[in-house]
């Protein structure tokens, strides 16, 4: 079993829509987690940090649920500029100390207008 | 700030020669860099994780002396492909972290190789 999976998509939907992603992690222990956004072929860049209070950010909204072992990430009102692949990422208990970070493999969202 | 730049951004090579990838953090210290490798359609796979002034940790199935990291100051990582293959064609990535409080951390713009 992958330590993160994610639905890998594409994801298709219309200007404005809302769309919703999730991300399961194997390893109960783990303590942080991210939502990172990575365009074709460019480096991922940190969309947002999550937290198990939830947070939002803008049109964006993260949440962890710990016991259920998911984390989401909700896009309002999506333009086309959100057209990327998303990547769920958590630091695994056993790395917080040198912080590698272990990464899905991704959600193709496509927003189309 | 907390830039990230790498160097080359491309690079082509022939099969058997060997590759230097540098990795900079351009206004901070990073005490530790990490190399992550990205096929196409793929998630990025950590490499290596390298602190300063000394060896590099390999994640398992990576091996060391194929890929030579060095981590000479607090700023600067190498990654070397030493003679590649056509299978060692891949995106590679560095990133940083150190800035006091923060587990975030700052990618590189990554280095696509490709290997004839």
């Amino acid at each position: 079993r992958k330590e993160v999976e994610q639905d890998p998509g594409p994801f298709n939907v219309p200007e404005g829509a809302t769309v919703a992603f999730n991300c399961t992690y194997s390893n109960s222990a783990s303590q942080s987690f991210f939502w990172y956004r990575q365009d074709c072929r460019k480096e991922p860049k940190l969309l947002m940090s999550v937290y198990s209070s939830g947070n939002e950010d803008g049109r964006f909204t993260a949440q962890l649920n710990r016991a259920s072992q998911y984390i989401s990430l909700l896009i309002r009102d999506s333009k086309l500029s959100d057209s990327a692949t998303y990547l769920c990422v958590v630091i695994l208990p056993m790395d917080t100390g040198r912080r590698a970070l272990t990464f899905g493999s991704g959600t193709r969202l496509q927003v189309q207008p | 700030g907390a830039v990230v730049s790498q160097h080359p951004s491309w690079v082509i090579c022939k099969s058997g020669t060997s590759v230097k990838i540098e990795c900079r953090s351009l206004d901070f210290q990073a005490t530790t860099m990490f190399w992550y490798r990205q096929f196409p359609k793929q998630s990025l796979m950590l490499m290596a994780t390298s602190n300063e002034g000394s060896k590099a940790t390999y994640e398992q199935g990576v091996e060391k002396d194929k890929f030579l990291i060095n981590h000479a100051s607090l700023t600067l990582s190498t990654l070397t492909v030493t003679s590649a293959h056509p299978e060692d064609s891949s995106f590679y990535i560095c990133s940083a972290s150190g800035l006091a409080g923060s587990v975030e951390q700052y990618f590189g713009p990554g280095t696509r190789l490709t290997v004839t």
